[in-house]
Protein backbone atom coordinates (compact mmCIF):
# COMPACT_ATOMS: atom_id res chain seq x y z
CA UNK A 1 0.00 0.00 0.00
CA UNK A 2 1.16 3.55 -0.22
CA UNK A 3 1.71 5.27 2.81
CA UNK A 4 0.96 9.06 2.87
CA UNK A 5 2.14 11.51 5.67
CA UNK A 6 0.88 14.82 6.15
CA UNK A 7 2.65 17.39 8.12
CA UNK A 8 1.79 19.15 10.79
CA UNK A 9 -0.62 17.30 12.18
CA UNK A 10 -2.39 20.41 13.08
CA UNK A 11 -1.36 24.47 13.01
CA UNK A 12 -3.17 27.57 14.38
CA UNK A 13 -3.27 30.53 11.78
CA UNK A 14 -4.91 34.00 12.07
CA UNK A 15 -7.23 35.28 9.49
CA UNK A 16 -5.17 36.35 6.04
CA UNK A 17 -2.32 33.73 6.61
CA UNK A 18 -0.77 31.76 4.06
CA UNK A 19 -1.42 28.31 5.11
CA UNK A 20 1.15 25.28 3.99
CA UNK A 21 0.29 21.80 4.74
CA UNK A 22 2.54 18.81 3.34
CA UNK A 23 1.55 15.86 1.80
CA UNK A 24 4.47 12.63 1.38
CA UNK A 25 3.66 9.73 -0.44
CA UNK A 26 5.82 6.48 0.11
CA UNK A 27 6.28 5.99 -3.51
CA UNK A 28 6.09 7.83 -6.33
CA UNK A 29 2.14 8.93 -7.81
CA UNK A 30 3.26 11.03 -10.04
CA UNK A 31 0.49 13.52 -10.01
CA UNK A 32 -2.21 11.43 -8.75
CA UNK A 33 -2.74 13.08 -5.42
CA UNK A 34 -6.02 14.39 -4.20
CA UNK A 35 -7.02 16.92 -1.53
CA UNK A 36 -10.19 16.79 0.61
CA UNK A 37 -11.67 19.42 3.22
CA UNK A 38 -13.97 17.45 6.44
CA UNK A 39 -15.73 19.96 8.68
CA UNK A 40 -17.38 17.98 11.54
CA UNK A 41 -20.33 16.38 11.02
CA UNK A 42 -19.75 16.65 7.48
CA UNK A 43 -18.69 14.62 4.36
CA UNK A 44 -15.74 15.08 3.26
CA UNK A 45 -15.27 17.54 -0.09
CA UNK A 46 -12.76 17.63 -2.52
CA UNK A 47 -10.71 20.72 -3.21
CA UNK A 48 -7.80 20.04 -5.39
CA UNK A 49 -7.38 16.83 -7.33
CA UNK A 50 -4.63 16.01 -10.05
CA UNK A 51 -2.56 17.53 -7.61
CA UNK A 52 -2.96 21.08 -8.89
CA UNK A 53 -6.44 21.60 -10.37
CA UNK A 54 -9.15 23.39 -8.50
CA UNK A 55 -12.89 21.58 -8.05
CA UNK A 56 -15.25 23.65 -8.96
CA UNK A 57 -16.76 26.17 -6.85
CA UNK A 58 -13.97 25.78 -4.65
CA UNK A 59 -12.60 29.50 -3.44
CA UNK A 60 -9.47 30.47 -5.67
CA UNK A 61 -7.45 30.94 -2.51
CA UNK A 62 -6.86 27.44 -2.52
CA UNK A 63 -4.00 26.12 -4.82
CA UNK A 64 -2.39 22.42 -5.25
CA UNK A 65 1.32 21.78 -6.21
CA UNK A 66 3.75 18.72 -6.41
CA UNK A 67 4.61 15.74 -8.13
CA UNK A 68 6.37 12.42 -7.83
CA UNK A 69 6.41 12.36 -3.79
CA UNK A 70 5.90 15.67 -2.33
CA UNK A 71 3.07 17.88 -2.34
CA UNK A 72 1.69 21.15 -1.23
CA UNK A 73 -1.70 22.07 -0.45
CA UNK A 74 -1.50 26.05 0.08
CA UNK A 75 -4.55 28.63 1.43
CA UNK A 76 -3.32 31.92 0.15
CA UNK A 77 -5.15 33.80 2.76
CA UNK A 78 -7.02 32.36 5.82
CA UNK A 79 -10.52 32.66 6.20
CA UNK A 80 -12.80 31.52 9.19
CA UNK A 81 -14.47 28.84 7.16
CA UNK A 82 -11.28 27.84 6.17
CA UNK A 83 -11.56 25.98 9.81
CA UNK A 84 -11.51 21.99 9.33
CA UNK A 85 -9.38 18.71 8.71
CA UNK A 86 -7.42 18.56 5.11
CA UNK A 87 -6.65 15.49 3.97
CA UNK A 88 -4.86 14.22 1.14
CA UNK A 89 -5.60 10.97 -1.00
CA UNK A 90 -4.19 9.16 -3.61
CA UNK A 91 -5.39 7.72 -6.37
CA UNK A 92 -2.48 6.12 -8.19
CA UNK A 93 -2.78 2.12 -6.83
CA UNK A 94 -5.06 0.22 -5.27
CA UNK A 95 -5.80 0.47 -2.14
CA UNK A 96 -6.66 4.07 -2.42
CA UNK A 97 -4.99 5.96 0.45
CA UNK A 98 -5.42 8.59 2.78
CA UNK A 99 -3.64 10.84 4.67
CA UNK A 100 -3.97 10.89 8.63
CA UNK A 101 -5.14 14.26 8.39
CA UNK A 102 -4.02 18.20 9.12
CA UNK A 103 -6.07 20.18 11.53
CA UNK A 104 -6.64 23.69 10.64
CA UNK A 105 -7.92 26.40 13.80
CA UNK A 106 -8.17 29.73 13.35
CA UNK A 107 -6.30 32.05 16.07
CA UNK B 1 -27.27 17.70 -9.05
CA UNK B 2 -25.32 13.98 -8.55
CA UNK B 3 -26.62 13.03 -5.00
CA UNK B 4 -25.89 9.98 -2.81
CA UNK B 5 -27.65 9.12 0.33
CA UNK B 6 -26.86 5.60 2.43
CA UNK B 7 -29.08 3.62 4.06
CA UNK B 8 -29.27 0.68 6.71
CA UNK B 9 -29.33 -0.24 9.98
CA UNK B 10 -27.20 2.19 12.61
CA UNK B 11 -27.19 -1.26 14.79
CA UNK B 12 -25.69 -3.96 14.23
CA UNK B 13 -24.65 -6.95 16.42
CA UNK B 14 -21.19 -8.47 16.84
CA UNK B 15 -20.31 -11.22 14.48
CA UNK B 16 -23.44 -10.30 12.35
CA UNK B 17 -22.97 -8.45 8.93
CA UNK B 18 -23.33 -4.96 8.20
CA UNK B 19 -25.36 -3.93 5.12
CA UNK B 20 -25.55 -0.46 3.33
CA UNK B 21 -27.52 0.74 0.56
CA UNK B 22 -26.30 4.11 -1.71
CA UNK B 23 -29.09 5.19 -3.58
CA UNK B 24 -27.75 7.60 -6.45
CA UNK B 25 -29.67 10.65 -7.98
CA UNK B 26 -28.85 13.01 -10.88
CA UNK B 27 -26.92 10.64 -12.48
CA UNK B 28 -27.15 6.74 -14.06
CA UNK B 29 -24.89 4.32 -12.56
CA UNK B 30 -25.02 2.12 -16.24
CA UNK B 31 -23.82 5.28 -18.04
CA UNK B 32 -20.68 3.82 -16.70
CA UNK B 33 -17.56 6.12 -16.53
CA UNK B 34 -17.32 6.24 -12.77
CA UNK B 35 -16.66 3.98 -10.00
CA UNK B 36 -19.16 3.52 -6.80
CA UNK B 37 -17.31 3.95 -4.05
CA UNK B 38 -17.42 3.01 0.54
CA UNK B 39 -15.31 4.35 2.50
CA UNK B 40 -15.19 4.58 6.26
CA UNK B 41 -14.36 6.46 8.79
CA UNK B 42 -13.46 4.75 12.30
CA UNK B 43 -13.76 7.28 15.55
CA UNK B 44 -10.85 9.36 15.93
CA UNK B 45 -9.03 8.34 12.97
CA UNK B 46 -9.00 8.94 9.18
CA UNK B 47 -10.36 7.68 6.93
CA UNK B 48 -10.72 4.40 4.74
CA UNK B 49 -11.32 3.28 1.08
CA UNK B 50 -13.32 -0.08 1.44
CA UNK B 51 -13.80 -0.82 -2.55
CA UNK B 52 -15.56 -0.06 -5.35
CA UNK B 53 -17.74 -1.30 -8.14
CA UNK B 54 -18.19 -0.31 -11.99
CA UNK B 55 -21.87 -0.86 -13.45
CA UNK B 56 -20.33 -3.53 -15.05
CA UNK B 57 -20.23 -5.22 -11.62
CA UNK B 58 -16.66 -5.46 -11.82
CA UNK B 59 -14.84 -4.79 -8.16
CA UNK B 60 -12.01 -3.80 -6.59
CA UNK B 61 -11.31 -3.95 -3.15
CA UNK B 62 -8.92 -3.29 -0.17
CA UNK B 63 -7.20 -6.19 0.70
CA UNK B 64 -6.84 -5.16 4.24
CA UNK B 65 -11.12 -5.81 4.42
CA UNK B 66 -11.64 -7.91 1.19
CA UNK B 67 -12.11 -10.81 2.72
CA UNK B 68 -15.12 -9.44 4.66
CA UNK B 69 -16.92 -6.89 2.61
CA UNK B 70 -18.94 -7.79 -0.44
CA UNK B 71 -19.51 -4.89 -3.03
CA UNK B 72 -22.86 -4.97 -5.37
CA UNK B 73 -25.14 -2.90 -8.00
CA UNK B 74 -28.65 -2.76 -9.06
CA UNK B 75 -28.49 -0.39 -11.36
CA UNK B 76 -32.88 -1.28 -12.28
CA UNK B 77 -32.91 0.86 -8.85
CA UNK B 78 -30.23 2.93 -9.30
CA UNK B 79 -27.99 1.99 -5.95
CA UNK B 80 -24.90 -0.04 -4.55
CA UNK B 81 -24.77 -1.91 -1.72
CA UNK B 82 -21.58 -2.83 0.59
CA UNK B 83 -22.13 -6.38 3.22
CA UNK B 84 -19.45 -6.87 5.40
CA UNK B 85 -19.53 -9.95 7.48
CA UNK B 86 -18.45 -10.84 10.89
CA UNK B 87 -18.36 -7.34 12.39
CA UNK B 88 -16.61 -6.28 15.49
CA UNK B 89 -17.02 -2.99 18.14
CA UNK B 90 -13.75 -2.12 15.73
CA UNK B 91 -15.93 -1.57 12.86
CA UNK B 92 -18.02 1.13 14.15
CA UNK B 93 -17.67 4.49 12.71
CA UNK B 94 -19.26 6.05 9.92
CA UNK B 95 -20.08 4.42 6.17
CA UNK B 96 -19.77 7.20 3.27
CA UNK B 97 -20.48 5.99 -0.55
CA UNK B 98 -19.14 8.28 -2.84
CA UNK B 99 -18.26 8.53 -6.85
CA UNK B 100 -14.86 8.48 -8.31
CA UNK B 101 -14.05 8.78 -12.05
CA UNK B 102 -12.54 6.29 -14.17
CA UNK B 103 -10.54 8.21 -16.20
CA UNK B 104 -7.18 9.13 -14.42
CA UNK B 105 -7.78 12.41 -14.64
CA UNK B 106 -11.17 12.52 -12.90
CA UNK B 107 -10.43 9.54 -9.97
CA UNK B 108 -10.71 11.69 -6.83
CA UNK B 109 -14.00 11.28 -5.40
CA UNK B 110 -16.12 14.30 -6.38
CA UNK B 111 -19.26 13.08 -4.84
CA UNK B 112 -20.39 11.92 -1.41
CA UNK B 113 -23.05 10.93 0.68
CA UNK B 114 -23.87 12.43 3.66
CA UNK B 115 -22.57 9.34 5.62
CA UNK B 116 -24.28 6.55 7.67
CA UNK B 117 -23.14 6.19 11.29
CA UNK B 118 -23.11 2.43 11.90
CA UNK B 119 -22.85 1.03 15.71
CA UNK B 120 -21.66 -2.37 15.91
CA UNK B 121 -22.48 -3.48 19.81
CA UNK B 122 -24.53 -6.50 21.22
Amino acid sequence: DIQLTQSPSSLSASIGDRVTITCRASQTINDFLNWYQQKPGQAPKVLIYAASNLQSGVPSRFGGSGFGTDFTLTISSLQPEDSATYYCQQSHSIPRTFGPGTKVDIK
Amino acid sequence: QVQLQESGPGLVKPSQTLSLTCAVSGASISSGGYYWTWIRQLPGKGLEWIGYIYYTGNTYYNPSLKSRSTISVDTSKNQFSLKMTSVTAADTGVYYCARAGVMAIQSHFDYWGQGARVSVSS
